[in-house]
């Protein structure tokens, strides 16, 4: 069953500590991102990437470290530099920047 | 960087009333418009999409428009149910050069009332 994963489901944190959110999928893509979604808002670009060992920078990087050392995977990690990491975090993956994006079922994580 | 408008906020239809959801865009070059759905908790789903190439595509209820001139597509879904309810995203991104990623409105919460 192809599909993308996230986990955990949810994530609690205590204030400055460094936590890294999975993603993994299996469904051949060569893009993968990372969206940010607040309360009553839109989804926001962290970080994504076009292929391996290639990522670039989103509209709200700061705070934020990626990695993408294999196709199928594209972790996230949120940094204490992140002012206000208390968010739902979604991964997506999709054929190229053109195609429609598969999403995860998001993570949604607490720092307290 | 593209900026992606969206309006109206909320929206709030009887049951068989047509909803109508606008968005526009900055960049010129964008030239994928996908629209999505997001029910309470879960993730996006995509409904329908459109290319610059066309300026109309239909599925079904669902309907979206495109207008390169003025930079603005919208969506139309007609006899509305109660299961439409849930909150709409507009996208756009440049499928060939520069950021191939997509950019998203601040989605339309839409209720349908029975």
């Amino acid at each position: 069953d192809g599909g993308i994963t996230q986990s955990p489901k949810y994530l609690f944190r205590k204030e400055g500590q460094n936590v890294t959110l999975s993603c993994e999928q299996n469904l051949n893509h060569d893009a993968m991102y990372w969206y940010r979604q607040d309360p009553g808002q839109g989804l926001r670009l962290i970080y994504y990437s076009q292929i391996v060992n290639d990522f670039q920078k989103g509209d709200i990087a700061e705070g934020y470290s990626v990695s993408r050392e294999k196709k199928e995977s594209f972790p996230l990690t949120v940094t204490s530099a992140q002012k206000n990491p208390t968010a739902f975090y979604l991964c997506a993956s999709s054929d190229d920047g053109g195609s429609p994006l598969h999403f995860g079922n998001g993570t949604r994580l607490t720092v307290t | 960087g593209e900026n992606v408008e969206q309006h109206p906020s909320t929206l709030s239809v009887q049951e068989g009333d047509s909803a109508v959801i606008k968005c526009t865009y900055s960049d010129s070059a964008s030239n994928y418009f996908p629209w999505y759905k997001q029910e309470l908790g879960k993730r996006p789903q995509l409904i329908i999409d459109i290319r610059s190439n066309v300026g109309e595509k239909k599925d079904q209820r669902i309907a979206v428009t495109l207008n390169k001139t003025a930079k603005h597509f919208s969506l139309h879904i007609t006899e509305t149910q109660p299961e439409d309810s849930a909150v709409y995203f507009c996208a756009a991104s440049n499928a060939g050069t520069g950021r191939r990623a997509l950019t998203f409105g601040s989605g339309t919460r839409l209720q349908v009332q029975p």
